[in-house]
């Protein structure tokens, strides 16, 4: 299986303020990297496909670069509403796609 | 309004069985890919297992393969996962989500997990 690590783990930060989350692959996987949000309670809502296409709804503030073994998702300004745990899912070896441990984001 | 719908969950004891459902509605469910994923107790998301829209491509991953089995009903809109020798550690939420595709070039296409339910709670306990 392929195995993706994010870093960090958790992080805390104010309105306002640039965000970057990093995930890494175990192996190549060009850009078949997804990003998802997931707030308490709720289920994952897809944000990026394809490494950096904005799926429909999401705020600009949110952005995905990378490709072979690792990729960024960037908030430009973080916002109040994006206190919540981010994932990052190669899909790769469709259909066995596999998720990173996640990276919980606090606002200060 | 593109939606999924759990439902099935519940308590049950070691060695038990489950059949989970996810109703599909304001899209058009027999054109779409399905998946089931399920989160445990403050862990990330674990794909279980994916179903083709037609064709009766079958996928597990290899902590349920040969004890879980999806299904789906398309007159009916309607996915399916039957559970059978369940375990402590298959506690957890349980979501249904729609997979999507878009070409990405050299016969190859980026998928992605577009539409999910809300997620139906399963709890394996003596």
């Amino acid at each position: 299986d392929i195995q993706m690590t994010q870093s960090p783990s958790s992080l805390s930060a104010s309105v306002g303020d640039r965000v970057t989350i990093t995930c890494r692959a175990s192996q190549n996987i060009n850009k078949f990297l997804n990003w998802f949000q997931q707030q308490p309670g709720k289920a994952p809502r897809l944000l990026i496909y394809a490494t950096s296409t904005l799926q429909s709804g999401v705020p600009s503030r949110f952005s995905g670069s990378g490709s072979g073994a690792h990729f960024t998702l960037i908030i430009s300004s973080l916002q109040p509403e994006d206190s919540a745990t981010y994932y990052c899912q190669q899909s790769y070896s469709t259909p066995r796609i596999t998720f990173g441990q996640g990276t919980r984001l606090d606002i200060k | 309004e593109v939606q999924l719908v759990e439902s099935g969950g519940g308590l049950v004891q070691p060695g038990g069985s489950l059949r989970l459902s996810c109703a599909a509605s304001g899209f058009s469910f027999r054109s779409y890919e399905m998946n089931w994923v399920r989160q445990a107790p403050g862990k990330g998301p674990e794909w279980l297992s994916y179903i083709s829209s037609s064709d009766g491509t079958i996928y597990y991953a290899d902590s349920v393969k040969g004890r879980f089995t999806i299904s789906r009903d398309n007159a009916k809109k309607s996915l399916y996962l039957e559970m059978n020798s369940l375990r402590a550690d298959d506690t957890a939420v349980y979501y249904c989500a729609r997979a999507s595709v878009v070409p990405a070039g050299n016969n190859y296409y980026y998928y992605y997990m577009d539409v999910w339910g809300k997620g139906t709670t399963v709890t394996v306990s003596s």
